[in-house]
């Protein structure tokens, strides 16, 4: 099983629609990260949290909100999906222990969200 | 300004020969990591290499070594005799000390290995 595992892996939905992404992770990781990918601009950063009660916004978070359910647990909702919202995201984990700084993020195997 | 920047969005090279990805970074913090990433077609994040701001020498797993010139705020990846399973997008990306602990990152390279 992997360590960082998204639900669902591909989803289409309709614009307006409320949507939710989930992930959970058996890393043990305190801090947990949604990016979304678009072609040629690479991973940007949407929520993080570095424990259960802490939420912050990252670069683009307009449209985005989280729950951290518990430590293994973080999901992603769209409350109105929108066509630009189309796109790849991953949910990311990493330690913030010990020799974080350089300590690679682990990644679940995203979630291709197509928004008509 | 882009904090992380990758200037070839695409390159080729030949099967066996070694190919240099560029990334060039901004910040003032003066504790930071640097971090290659492989994306295949089939989508996933694998991790390939870190460099600390403090490693006096250049990172290096297997065919893939960090060219990091601090002073010019690079960080290339080399790899070296490249093989087919290369072809995929390449993701820089720089974790400050000041900035908590997420991964900033580059808009990426694709690389595609010709036989």
């Amino acid at each position: 099983d992997a360590d960082v595992t998204q639900t669902p892996r591909n989803r289409i939905t309709k614009t307006g629609k409320r949507i939710m992404l989930e992930c959970s992770q058996t890393k043990g990781h305190d801090r947990m990260y949604w990016y979304r990918q678009d072609p040629g601009l690479g991973l940007r950063l949407i929520y993080y949290s570095f424990d259960v009660k802490d939420i912050n916004k990252g670069e683009i978070s307009d449209g985005y909100s989280v729950s951290r359910q518990a430590q293994a647990k973080f999901s992603l909702s769209l409350e109105s999906a929108i066509p630009n919202q189309t796109a790849l995201y991953f949910c990311a984990t990493s330690t913030g222990t010990g020799g974080w700084m350089n300590t690679e993020a682990f990644f679940g195997q995203g979630t291709r969200l197509t928004v008509v | 300004a882009q904090k992380i920047t990758q200037t070839q969005p695409g390159m080729f090279v030949q099967e066996k020969e070694a190919v240099t990805l560029d990334c060039t970074y901004d910040t003032s913090d003066p504790s930071y990591g640097l971090f290659w990433y492989k994306q295949p077609s089939s989508g996933e994040m694998i991790f390939l290499i870190y460099q600390g701001s403090y490693d006096q020498q250049n990172a290096t797993e297997g065919r893939y070594s960090l060219n990091f010139q601090k002073a010019r705020k690079s960080a290339n990846l080399v790899i070296s005799a490249s093989q087919l399973g290369d072809s995929a997008m390449y993701f820089c990306a720089m974790r400050e000390n000041n900035a908590g602990n997420m991964l900033t990152f580059g808009g990426g390279t694709r690389l595609m290995v010709k036989p």
